[in-house]
């Protein structure tokens, strides 16, 4: 077990809703990343943040968008949700930036987009 | 542009048999971070192992050994006397450091049969 919590493990939306997920990084580790798996797919790096800043960004359109807090944990909020978005989403937690070590990785949340 | 390729997208083998999963990457960065990490049914990826590009050295951890070769762009993993707790879904990464962010195989689901 990592020491990475989200929450809610599962959930269901529907078109055009909205939604956040939360994450709570493993202790003294100031780096969060969330990833997005599709089903029978790779994770994709959504973004990354680093001491409250957005410090990454992938592929992903401006209605996901996050938040870091002063002890670390974070938040993934998703806009105007989409049937594409539907997948597990993955947060998870790092020493620094530099990412040459290893990811510590929740068990993430399913969202089902109806 | 960077990518990852994992051909085989699913293997199955008796319990006891060598199994091994191919990795196949492409960066143009001369440095640059390789990794496995593996996903049990619950979710969560755990990590398995980091090499940088400097060190082609093979590593061997238990049954688990590596093989990395420049020459042909290759990251693979062998399993060696396989069990059925090593049923998971496995994926090679790459990061470089021109980029934070991990670029992920699509994964090779190992089915390991008692």
């Amino acid at each position: 077990e990592t020491g990475v919590t989200q929450s809610p493990t599962h959930l269901i939306k529907t078109r055009g809703q909205q939604v956040t997920l939360r994450c709570s990084s493993q202790s003294g580790h100031n780096t969060v990343s969330w990833y997005q798996q599709a089903l029978g797919q790779g994770p994709q790096f959504i973004f990354q943040y680093y001491r409250e800043e957005e410090n990454g960004r992938g592929n992903f359109p401006p209605r996901f968008s996050g938040l870091q807090f002063p002890n670390y944990s974070s938040e993934l909020n998703v806009n105007a949700l989409e049937l594409d978005d539907s997948a597990l989403y993955l947060c998870a937690s790092s020493l620094t930036t530099v990412n040459t070590g290893e990811l510590f990785f929740g068990e993430g949340s399913r969202l089902t987009v109806l | 542009a960077q990518k990852v390729t994992q051909a085989q997208t699913e293997i199955s083998v008796v319990e006891k048999e060598d199994v091994t999963l191919d990795c196949v990457y492409e960066t143009r960065d001369t440095t640059y971070y390789l990794f496995w990490y593996k996903q049990p049914p619950s979710g969560e990826l755990v990590f398995l192992i980091r090499r940088n590009s400097f060190d082609e050295q093979n590593e061997i951890s238990g049954r688990y050994s590596w093989n990395f070769q420049k020459s042909t762009s290759s990251f693979n993993f062998t399993i060696t006397a396989s069990q059925v707790v090593d049923s998971a879904v496995y994926f090679c990464a790459l990061r470089s450091d021109s980029n934070y962010q991990l670029i992920w195989g699509a994964g090779t689901k190992l089915i390991i049969k008692p």
